[in-house]
């Protein structure tokens, strides 16, 4: 089954508007959440991950946003540009190991 | 360029053929991991190894498929007698430690069988 789900499928925002994708887990013993960016023909590139003891984690234009209670955590891209177009994936990792359980991805266009 | 290096990054096998997949981690890293993708689907978690040690296979498949991470050289993911299902990019990544550590990613092998 999917350990974690993500929305929406595909994304379109307007040049300098903000970007949201959403993710959710259902296994509590998740503890390190990451978030990638994969352009077409490469692999995923590590953009931020966050724990749950925090709430919130900010690296330029880019903030992670978890509600530990929800079991929800978002990416928002701030002042979104054409070179953000990518696709983005979530990911969980168990605290008793070391595989990331990856959601099915956003395809994010950002429109000039 | 001291990132994750898979090889080759196309490949093309005939049902029945073997498949071999190479990865060398990044530089220091000693903890290995193969995942799946799907077009349109995200990455699966296939196997976790350390240097000479198997430490997680629970998402590959019972047949056919096998990994190993030497002392020397390279990680190689082994696909044998490939079946057209098979068909998918396969993504290696590795990291410092095992535990909540960023998974730095190669640009996979695409393999395609006819």
């Amino acid at each position: 089954q999917q350990q974690v789900k993500q929305s929406p499928q595909s994304l379109i925002v307007q040049k300098g508007g903000i970007s949201i994708i959403n993710c959710a887990y259902e296994n509590t013993a998740f503890d390190y959440f990451p978030w990638y960016q994969q352009f077409p023909g490469k692999g995923p590139a590590l953009l931020i991950a966050i724990r749950p003891d925090v709430s919130e984690k900010k690296e330029g234009r880019f903030t992670i946003s978890f509600n530990k209670s929800a079991k929800q955590f978002s990416l928002h891209i701030m002042d979104s540009q054409p070179g953000d177009s990518a696709t983005y994936f979530c990911a969980g990792e168990r605290g008793a190991g070391n595989q990331f359980y990856f959601g099915t991805g956003t395809s994010l266009t950002v429109i000039p | 360029n001291a990132g994750v290096m898979q090889n080759p990054r196309h490949l093309v096998r005939r049902r029945g053929q073997e498949a071999r997949l190479r990865c060398s981690p990044m530089k220091g890293h000693s903890h290995v991991y193969w995942y799946r993708q799907l077009p349109e689907e995200g990455l699966k978690f296939m196997v976790y190894l350390q240097k000479e040690n198997i430490i997680d296979e629970s998402g590959m498949p019972k047949e056919r498929f096998s990994a190993e991470f030497p002392k020397e050289g390279p990680s190689i993911l082994r696909i044998q007698q490939v079946v057209r299902g098979d068909s998918a990019a396969y993504f290696c990544a590795s990291s410092l430690s095992g535990r909540n550590q960023p998974q730095h990613f190669g640009d996979g092998t695409r393999l395609s069988i006819l």
